[in-house]
């Protein structure tokens, strides 16, 4: 596949339930970023990724929420103890170093949390 | 810390006209860039336009270009000849090299035929 990929597309949880969000990034891309996409709102960065190093956190609403990407190609977005909050679609998007930066994204995960 | 601002939620434009939507953004550093997303309803975000900030001269891709005033810390995006497969949401996008995206809070842009 040519794009950003992410899986699922839609999940519903229930309050308190875990998570996991997957992004597959373009292959070759070196870095990975996830953003958090309230309804009818921008984009909000969440975490940062170059290669298999998180070199960025700071967007991280708590504790709760926990990003991986070991081999430097997938990542995962875990979010433990759901809360109704967490109801956003998450965005997984992926540059190389080389074209000034362009992130390409996936089509998101829509998180329903009730 | 970098903001971005879009002023208007919602524009209307006439079919084949013409339409500018607006943004300014608030930063210290001298070199970064500026970026005009397309986001259509339940699709995903794809990019329109890009501005380096270094370049004086508006970035142009077909129908589409920007007015970049970096002194005003202004970056509007001009859309010719509307079609109706414009109709989106439209995020104004901030970055310096290497780093995060921050976005605008978008501005809804109805294609009227």
């Amino acid at each position: 596949g040519a794009g950003v990929s992410q899986s699922p597309r839609y999940k519903v949880a229930k309050r308190g339930q875990d998570v996991a969000l997957r992004c597959d990034p373009i292959s070759g891309h070196v870095s990975l970023f996830w953003y958090q996409q309230a309804l009818g709102q921008g984009p909000e960065f969440l975490t940062y990724f170059q290669n298999e190093a998180q070199l960025d956190k700071s967007g991280l609403p708590s504790d709760r929420f926990f990003a991986e990407r070991p081999e430097g190609s997938v990542s995962t977005l875990k979010i433990q103890r759901t809360q109704q909050e967490d109801s956003a679609v998450y965005l997984c998007a992926s540059s190389s170093i080389w074209d000034g930066g362009e992130q390409y994204f996936g089509p998101g995960t829509r998180l329903t949390v009730t | 810390a970098q903001t971005v601002t879009q002023s208007q939620p919602e524009m209307s434009v006439q079919e084949a006209e013409t339409v500018t939507l607006s943004c300014t953004y608030d930063t210290s550093e001298s070199d970064y860039y500026l970026f005009w997303y397309k986001q259509p309803p339940s699709r995903q975000m794809i990019l329109v336009i890009r501005q380096e900030a270094y370049k004086q001269q508006n970035a142009t891709e077909n129908r589409f270009s920007v007015n970049f005033q970096k002194a005003a810390k202004s970056f509007s995006l001009k859309i010719s000849d509307s079609q109706l497969g414009d109709a989106a949401m439209y995020f104004c996008a901030y970055k310096m090299d290497g780093n995060k995206l921050v976005f605008g809070a978008g501005t809804i842009l109805r294609v009227k035929s």
